[in-house]
């Protein structure tokens, strides 16, 4: 049992960019979540999913897109990369959307030059 | 909107001295309450969760944390610290009945532990 897993761990893009990052759990849970960590500023939502085939917008979206075709996968694209985007990207899943905990993966170390 | 308020971006405590870190919610109907520690450069990690039962949550590593509705808090505490209690620590609510899920985080507080 991984759990909620990430890659990549790190990533340096230039302006203008694409790039998408990956995130996998293998514990059946059907809400997954991206969310951004900058200093001083705690985590923000960027997208979420209460399931296959549906997502949403978070507090953060812009410059992100997100589909989910399976329970288990949950990709965050960034369409033209900005250094606004740096940041570390964390991937977290829960069975439901009530009090069940959120597990969440290692992280991804965006740079963006 | 719901919003979480974490007091004090860093705190330093000594080896053995109580360990409290403040957190307080704007909501007027008392939210599903959470405690996250981030080790440095891993992901979060719960250490415990307010879910409308008992007010004194006990958590893991010794932590525990109590809701006061009265005072809209939800402060973390540890009686005696350790060197490897040194982290970050995140306060998050949910709202009770949403159906998203979706997690609002505190800015964190950064805990140092001298020797």
């Amino acid at each position: 049992n991984a759990g909620v897993t990430q890659t990549p761990k790190f990533q340096v893009l230039k302006t203008g960019q694409s790039m998408t990052l990956q995130c996998a759990q293998d514990m059946n849970h059907e809400y997954m979540s991206w969310y951004r960590q900058d200093p001083g500023m705690g985590l923000r939502l960027i997208h979420y999913s209460v399931g296959a085939g549906i997502t949403d917008q978070g507090e953060v979206p812009n410059g992100y897109n997100v589909s989910r075709s399976t329970t288990e996968d949950f990709p965050l694209r960034l369409l033209s990369a900005a250094p606004s985007q740096t940041s570390v990207y964390f991937c977290a899943s829960s069975y439901s959307t009530g009090t069940d905990t959120q597990y969440f993966g290692p992280g991804t170390r965006l740079t963006v030059l | 909107a719901q919003s979480v308020t974490q007091l004090g971006s860093h705190v330093s405590v000594s080896e053995g001295a109580l360990v409290l870190l403040r957190c307080n919610y704007s909501s007027s109907v008392p939210p599903y309450l959470f405690w996250y520690v981030q080790y440095p450069n891993q992901g979060l990690q719960l250490l415990l969760k307010y879910t409308s039962a008992a007010t004194l949550v006990k958590g893991i590593n010794g932590f525990e944390a109590e809701f006061k509705k009265s005072e809209t808090s939800f402060h973390l505490t540890k009686p005696s610290a350790h060197m490897s209690d040194a982290a970050e620590y995140f306060c998050a609510v949910k709202p009770v009945g949403g159906s998203q899920g979706n997690l609002i985080f505190g800015k964190g507080t950064k805990l140092s532990v001298k020797p």
